[in-house]
């Protein structure tokens, strides 16, 4: 079955710095590779995901970038705010499959 | 529209207790899903079920039983806690036609004396 690896298990920058979470995944036939933010006691929530007929995606100040030969994929966050503390989760699923995590990024913004 | 609803929220069971963890979800979603949260080990699902009637186990099934009788409800039944089943549970949903976004309920902690 799918193998998620994610790294580093936490990360702190100051404000403004940007952060990248890294991320590989073992089964070839995944497709579908979502990021998921979670605050404390809160939900996760998908912040952005991309599938594989495409390399890199952005939002705004997050990207995602896909590797599919080396089967790895990065969360990067640039001018990194306060606010973007929280945990981060990289996930991947073939088709419709069941989705499978990493085991989290906590992430650290220092003002 | 209320999206996907856990409860209950918190509980506290005692070594060897029973109860059913209730999941919702009102957008007719296909498939739905049950992760436990542990520090350090990310959400590791438990069963899933991609429609009514069918359920299957997840990489981590073993102490818990689930159904599928409806489309909306997916309950997740701990038939003797121990203290190993100390967590936070997530339900999800997802629509086949959507195949993207994993819609999470609000969680539910549970704590096993």
């Amino acid at each position: 079955g799918e193998n998620v690896e994610q790294h580093p298990s936490t990360l702190s920058v100051q404000e403004g710095d940007s952060a990248v979470i890294k991320c590989t995944y073992s089964d070839s036939a995944s497709n579908y590779f979502p990021w998921y933010k979670q605050e404390l006691g809160k939900r996760p929530q998908l912040i952005i995901d991309i599938r594989s007929n495409v390399g890199e995606k952005k939002d705004q100040r997050i990207a995602v970038t896909l590797n599919k030969t080396a089967k790895h994929f990065s969360l990067h966050i640039t001018e990194t705010q306060p606010e973007d503390s929280a945990v981060y989760f990289c996930a991947a699923r073939a088709g419709f499959q069941k989705l499978v995590f990493g085991t989290g990024t906590r992430l650290l913004v220092s003002p | 529209n209320a999206g996907v609803t856990q409860t209950p929220k918190f509980q506290v069971l005692k070594t060897g207790q029973s109860m059913t963890l209730q999941c919702a979800q009102d957008m007719n979603h296909e498939y739905m899903s049950w992760y436990r949260q542990d520090p350090g080990m990310g959400l590791r699902l438990i069963h899933y079920s991609v429609g009514a009637g069918i359920t299957d186990q997840g990489e981590v099934p073993n102490g818990y039983n689930v159904s599928r009788s409806t489309t909306e409800d997916f309950p997740l039944r701990l038939l003797s806690a121990a203290p190993s089943q100390t967590s936070v549970y997530f339900c999800a949903s997802i629509s086949r036609a959507a195949a993207g976004e994993l819609f999470f309920g609000e969680g539910s902690r549970l704590t096993v004396l």
